[in-house]
């Protein structure tokens, strides 16, 4: 039971590329988030997957794109990366099922944007 | 809005030292408490909740309790080690909808020997 799984741990890009961040479930969760944290402003919400086959926007949406692939994925992507998007990015998964059920993160992401 | 207040850290204790983290919340209603942890190089992990006021949350010696009248939830332990060094998140939630996660900006806690 691997938990929330991320990939990559690390990237580097440069402004204006593009990458996908990839996160996995294996809890059968039906809710996943995406995150970023970044110094003094602890975590923000970006998008959230309520359930497969939906998605809705968080705090900090502009800039990204999400999908949710299944119920186990949840990927995030950055169609033309700015340096302000150098951040830690979580993601996270939640059974809905009780309203007390907590969040489980993942490890983490670390994006430079140069 | 919604918003949860910590104190600033770096918090720098010895070994066996008393630990006090402070947090207060502002909220619309009665949301549930969190404290959560993050060890270098990871993930948040929950450490302890309390869903109503007067409710004690409390998990490897941590203890906070969820105060209505000061809307507060202070975390506190009473004899810290080095492996508790690591960043500390108070955050609250409330049912319904999405279930939207605010969290404080985190403290530091450096455990020196």
């Amino acid at each position: 039971n691997a938990g929330v799984t991320q990939t990559p741990k690390f990237q580097v890009l440069k402004t204006g590329q593009s990458m996908t961040l990839q996160c996995a479930q294996d809890m059968n969760h039906n809710s996943m988030y995406w995150y970023r944290q970044d110094p003094g402003m602890g975590l923000r919400l970006i998008y959230y997957s309520a359930s497969e086959g939906t998605t809705d926007k968080g705090e900090v949406p502009n800039g990204y794109n999400v999908s949710r692939l299944n119920k186990r994925e949840f990927s995030l992507r950055l169609e033309s990366a700015a340096p302000s998007q150098t951040s830690v990015y979580f993601c996270a998964s939640r059974e809905s099922g009780n309203m007390y059920n907590e969040q489980f993160f993942g490890p983490g992401t670390r994006l430079t944007v140069l | 809005g919604d918003s949860v207040t910590q104190m600033e850290g770096p918090v720098t204790l010895s070994e066996e030292a008393f630990l006090t983290i402070n947090c207060t919340y502002t909220a619309t209603g009665y949301p549930s408490l969190f404290w959560y942890v993050q060890y270098p190089g990871e993930g948040l992990q929950l450490l302890l909740k309390a869903t109503k006021a007067d409710d004690k949350g409390s998990n490897k010696g941590f203890e906070a309790t969820y105060r209505k009248e000061t809307t507060s939830f202070h975390l506190e332990k009473g004899s810290v080690q080095v492996s508790d060094s690591a960043v500390y998140f108070c955050a609250l939630r409330f049912s319904g909808g999405y279930q939207k996660v605010t969290f404080g900006t985190g403290t530091k806690l450096q455990v020196i020997p």
